[in-house]
């Protein structure tokens, strides 16, 4: 069964980038949509984007300016990075994986708290 | 975007009793909507895909139905185990949109 586990840095400072990867296991990265969705504290889900395994993205325009979506293949690995952040970017950060582009998102990660402050 | 509208934002049933969430499109989504169940502290679970097909391992208790821009999920008859908050997402459109949740709890 496909597992996906979030990494990174849990404290970011305001105006920084947050980065963070996740490690596909149990499954290959190919040929899959790979989704990051984020959840501030006691609030509900925000799609952030996706990218396919080929490397093509799609971002919420909400956030388009600030995100950055990458894949590493080889490594099995996809990345988020979203710039100049700030105390609403506070958020419990998910990652996923959807069949297609017109499919559900059907696994995700276990998710990491990412907080902003100096 | 698409605007995704839950309705009750939360609900209190007992153990036992058929439940019914409701979720509303700014537009017509056709049948593109999934319906996801969050406890405290765990990622979403898949539900329901397609509006009204239910995900390998989910209990059959849990059903989905509409179409266009109105849907509900039922629950037939409220385990304790169901005690969660439940969000419907559109996957017609990008980008993809959630509706706000709806915090269920048991009597």
């Amino acid at each position: 069964q496909v597992q996906l586990q979030e990494s990174g840095p849990g404290l970011v400072k305001p105006s920084e980038t947050l980065s963070l990867t996740c490690t596909v296991s149990g499954g290959s990265i190919n040929n899959y949509y790979w989704h990051w969705i984020r959840q501030p504290p006691g609030k509900g889900l925000e799609w952030i984007g996706y990218i396919y395994y080929s490397g093509s993205t799609s971002y919420n325009p909400s956030l388009m300016s600030r995100v950055t979506m990458s894949v590493d293949t080889s490594k099995n690995q996809f990345s988020l990075k979203l710039s100049s952040v700030t105390a609403a970017d506070t958020a419990v950060y998910y990652c996923a994986r959807a069949d297609g582009f017109g499919q559900p998102i059907d696994y995700w990660g276990q998710g990491t708290l990412v907080t902003v402050s100096s | 975007d698409i605007q995704m509208t839950q309705s009750p934002s939360t609900l209190s049933a007992s153990v036992g009793d058929r439940v019914t969430i409701t979720c509303r499109a700014s537009q017509s989504i056709n049948n593109w909507l999934a319906w996801y169940q969050q406890k405290p502290g765990k990622a979403p679970k898949l539900l329901i895909y397609k509006a009204s097909s239910l995900e390998s391992g989910v209990p059959s208790r849990f059903s989905g139905s509409g179409s266009g821009t109105e849907f509900t999920l039922t629950i037939s008859s409220l385990q304790p185990d169901d005690c969660a908050t439940y969000y419907c997402q559109q996957y017609n459109n990008y980008p993809r949109t959630f509706g706000q949740g709806t915090k269920l709890e048991i009597k």
